[in-house]
């Protein structure tokens, strides 16, 4: 069974400019979720997608979107960049989240996109 | 707001060596903490715990949780150079309904020299 995937694995951007992020989830999972990795902050949880709606958001600005598609592929957008954006983005998958009778311990990370923003 | 610190942030042993890694934490409707590796990436799922004083083991490794005094510690036994990663916590609380999310503290990155 193949993991779940994330491209682009690096991407250099400069201020002010927008980007998009993509993660495969493992086939039959539905629950994707982002989250931030920054060696000040940590991983911080940035939203879950669950059959194509947002379920849950953490505390970023909304310069930070996402959507999920039919297929459970998952996009996340960052737009008008800043310096602090800089990060290796991580997205998890699941069968489904907790509150639908998932667990955390079944959620899988892809490999990151690291982002670098100039 | 939710809190998750773990101890020290980083260390250095030798291989052969015990080590122990902390996790305290101060969250509202606590359900369940998890133990991660991080070695390049992409972090893998070590334990859960949801219940007080019940040891998770596997193989080398192994957690407790206190849910009275809000701690978990990881204990790597034995410790090998393939041991050497970054180890996250994270903390599951419940905040509307059955609605739940992950907290994670900064991790702490274990180097094992042979």
């Amino acid at each position: 069974k193949a993991g779940v995937t994330q491209t682009p694995r690096y991407l250099i951007k400069t201020r002010g400019q927008q980007v998009t992020l993509s993660c495969s989830p493992i086939s039959g999972h539905r629950s994707v979720s982002w989250y931030q990795q920054t060696p000040g902050q940590g991983l911080q949880f940035l939203f879950e997608y669950f059959s194509e709606t947002q379920r849950n958001k953490g505390n970023f600005p909304g310069r930070f979107s996402g959507r999920q598609f039919s297929n459970s592929r998952s996009e996340m957008n960052v737009s008008t960049l800043e310096l602090g954006d800089s990060a290796l983005y991580l997205c998890a998958s699941s069968l489904a989240p907790p509150w639908a009778g998932g667990s955390y311990n079944e959620q899988f990370f892809g490999p990151g996109t690291r982002l670098t923003v100039l | 707001e939710d809190k998750v610190v773990q101890s020290p942030l980083s260390l250095v042993v030798h291989e052969g060596d015990t080590v122990t890694l902390n996790c305290s934490y101060e969250v509202t409707n606590f359900r369940s903490l998890l133990w991660y590796k991080q070695e390049k990436k992409a972090p893998t799922f070590l334990f859960m715990l949801t219940s007080s004083g019940i040891e998770k083991k596997s193989g080398r490794l192994s957690s407790i949780l206190d849910k009275k005094e809000l701690f978990s510690i990881l204990n790597i036994t034995a410790t090998q150079t393939g041991d050497s990663a970054i180890y996250l916590c994270a903390v599951e609380a419940v905040y509307t309904g059955a609605n739940s999310k992950l907290t994670f503290g900064k991790g702490i990155t274990l180097s094992v020299r042979p």
